[in-house]
């Protein structure tokens, strides 16, 4: 059984601070998958990735899949970036995702 | 269009009815997914579909659920007799092909009282 791991469960920041949300899974995976989903309840697909880095304007996730280990940063962070941000994996062979619990992010102004 | 459309937005069911939710798949998208989200961070897989046959059914309550893609028509996820543990988020998500990233609906919210 494969485990998604997020930590921390919860983050307040001030504006303007560098996130990091990390995220770890026990068994091998073909992608791993972060997503936003905001108070509203809608969930966005940020990154996919299955080997190295992607950057997206001030978001930028990493995976290393020798330690099973991804995080996901994100550079002069702002309000409007307070959500609940998702890890999730999926492989080949069935493409369903498993997802971690998530870490609900709180930007102060 | 560019979104996956789901409908209801909301649903309301008394303990017992049938409840059945729509998803519009992204065109030219060939996997469907449906999520259920519980509690806030709690997402359990139902089913996936790839066009319209059924590809992984493994997370379907049976006795109660089911669940359609057809040709022309958006997919439905269908709950008979809902009970009170039925009441969730349905989340639907398409996607192009294995490699590809999903895209995921806003999602129907289902209460039954």
């Amino acid at each position: 059984k494969n485990e998604v791991e997020q930590s921390p469960q919860n983050l307040t920041a001030q504006e303007g601070e560098f996130i990091t949300i990390n995220c770890s899974y026990s068994v091998g995976i073909s992608a791993l998958h972060w997503l936003q989903q905001h108070p509203g309840g809608g969930i966005v697909s940020l990154f996919m990735l299955s080997s190295g880095k992607k950057k997206h304007g001030r978001l930028i996730a990493t995976i290393n899949i020798q330690e099973k280990h991804s995080s996901l940063h994100i550079t002069a962070s702002h309000p409007r970036d307070s959500a609940v941000y998702i890890c999730a994996v999926s492989w080949n062979r069935d493409d369903k995702i498993i997802f971690g619990k998530g870490t609900r992010l709180h930007i102060l102004p | 269009g560019e979104e996956v459309a789901q409908t209801p937005k909301h649903l309301v069911r008394g303990e017992g009815q049938k409840a059945k939710l729509y998803c519009a798949p992204i065109k030219g998208h060939s996997y469907v997914f449906w999520y259920q989200q519980v509690l806030k961070n709690e997402f359990k897989f139902l089913i996936s579909f790839q066009n319209e046959n059924v590809f992984d059914e493994t997370g379907m309550p049976k006795e109660r659920f089911s669940a359609k893609c057809l040709p022309n028509s958006p997919c439905s996820l269908e709950i008979q007799a809902t009970k009170l543990e039925d009441s969730a988020v349905y989340f639907c998500a398409s996607s192009q092909s294995r490699e590809q990233g999903y895209t995921f609906g806003s999602g129907t919210r289902l209460t039954v009282v």
